[in-house]
């Protein structure tokens, strides 16, 4: 079975500084992807930054990167430089290809605070 | 451009009544779709995903069904909506084609249903 994990309900962070989310997965599937949203308060879903499980390198998108630590099933999502606009909740999602094919699963969110 | 059009955004509805909620993708063939749910500061829990027309896999036992009569039509339904079933609803599609399955899901604006 696949499983999402996001143990911080809530984080805090000063601006401009780095914060990192932490999400860890279960799947037996050898072929999965992992996906990180941003959810602000409108409560529209944003895509931010995808890793597959044969990518050989930490997937970067601007000031967002993911820390994709394989034998620990663990894809940690850091973003540098926070800005207020962070402020949101953040989704960890995983699909995994052969056993799963298109169902896509997701913890249960992580509430970023930036503070001024 | 893909978009996706869900409706109504927002919904009061007593219990014991029926309920229909659509949503439609433009732009894109044979997408995958999914209806999601979500309680008030949680995670997103997946509650169907099709991956064609009348191909509907039900991930969670409960008074609500859905159904997908076109290819890019996707509807959420009851016959008695309960006091539970309240949340906020997120349809979502995502590239239906092999290469789709890397693929980041996008979501509608989302339904916020309020059972009374």
């Amino acid at each position: 079975a696949q499983k999402i994990t996001q143990t911080q309900p809530g984080m805090f962070v000063q601006e401009k500084e780095a914060v990192t989310l932490d999400c860890t997965y279960d799947t037996s599937d050898p072929s999965y992807g992992l996906f990180w949203y941003k959810q602000p308060s409108s409560g529209e879903m944003i895509f931010l930054i995808y890793q597959g499980s044969y990518d050989q390198q930490n997937a970067t998108e601007g000031r967002y990167s993911l820390n994709f630590q394989k034998a620990r099933k663990s894809a940690n999502l850091v973003i540098s430089a926070s800005q207020l606009g962070d402020s949101a909740m953040y989704f960890c999602a995983m699909r995994a290809i052969n056993t799963g094919g298109f169902k896509t699963i997701f913890g249960a969110g992580t509430r970023l605070f930036v503070k001024a | 451009s893909q978009t996706i059009h869900q409706w109504p955004a927002t919904l009061v509805q007593p219990v014991g009544s029926p309920l229909s909620l659509e949503c439609t993708v433009e732009g894109t063939s044979n997408p995958n779709l999914y209806w999601y749910r979500q309680a008030a500061g949680r995670g997103l829990q997946l509650l169907f995903y099709s991956v064609g027309i009348g191909q509907i896999s039900s991930e969670v036992p409960q008074n609500l069904s859905a159904s997908r009569p076109q290819d890019r039509q996707f509807i959420l339904s009851s016959k008695k909506l309960l006091l539970s079933d309240s949340g906020f609803y997120l349809c979502a599609w995502s590239d239906g084609t092999a290469q789709g399955r890397n693929q980041p899901q996008h979501f509608g604006d989302g339904t916020r249903l309020s059972i009374l």
